[in-house]
């Protein structure tokens, strides 16, 4: 088993609806959660971060944690075509230093 | 520059030649991770610095896999008789000191060893 698990997806769909992207760690002490963004053959990059239960928003950006059944997740309101990229989800243990540990990535597909 | 900075974008070896990868983290930033991306995957770590102190080198494959960040700030990352299962890009992120302090990424190196 995989420590941190993605849906690989296609996830598709159509513009203006919420994209729902989840997660999954089986490492109880992880503390520190990243979405990244990754389009067709550009590097990650990073558009939320989250450390504690609940939710954290940023404009149509919300990420979910939910330690006790360990899952993470992004909401994506308002989808838009430049949304489609695939979705990394990065966990990070106190105890592992500072190395981030990626699920495979979900692709998201915004139909127009 | 603003951000994490990699040389060469791409790179073409046969097999058996030595490459070396450059980065150039973010002006500060304490921490330098080396990650490797194979196709449709996500980054796996391969090793972390901290200022000049290669402080996790757990991640890396094997012996022929060597990173340095002599004076702090930029970082190399050295294979030696490259096999075709090295193909992959090397992502390169740094960050500030901290638990959570989040990682920033360069453009990364795409190597194809034919």
């Amino acid at each position: 088993q995989k420590e941190v698990e993605q849906n690989s997806g296609p996830l598709s769909v159509p513009e203006g609806a919420i994209a729902s992207l989840n997660c999954t760690y089986s490492d109880r002490v992880s503390q520190s959660f990243f979405w990244y963004r990754q389009y067709s053959g550009k590097s990650p990059e990073l558009i939320m971060s989250i450390y504690s239960n609940g939710d954290k928003e940023d404009g149509r950006f919300t990420a979910q944690l939910n330690k006790a059944s360990q899952y993470v997740s992004l909401l994506i309101r308002d989808s838009q075509p430049s949304d489609s990229a695939t979705y990394l989800c990065a966990v990070r243990a106190n105890n592992a230093g500072n190395m981030l540990t990626f699920g495979g990535g979900t692709r998201l597909m915004v139909k127009p | 520059g603003a951000g994490v900075s990699q040389s060469p974008r791409y790179k073409v070896a046969k097999r058996g030649q030595d490459v070396a990868l450059r980065c150039d983290p973010i002006s500060g930033h304490v921490s330098l991770f080396w990650y490797q991306q194979a196709l449709g995957q996500g980054p796996e770590f391969l090793t972390y610095f901290q200022n000049e102190a290669q402080l996790d080198k757990s991640g890396l494959p094997s012996d022929r896999f060597f990173a340095e960040r002599p004076e702090g700030s930029v970082s190399t990352l050295k294979i030696q008789r490259t096999q075709q299962e090295d193909s992959a890009v090397y992502l390169c992120a740094s960050s500030l000191l901290g638990i959570g302090n989040e990682q920033f990424f360069g453009p990364g190196t795409r190597l194809t060893v034919l």
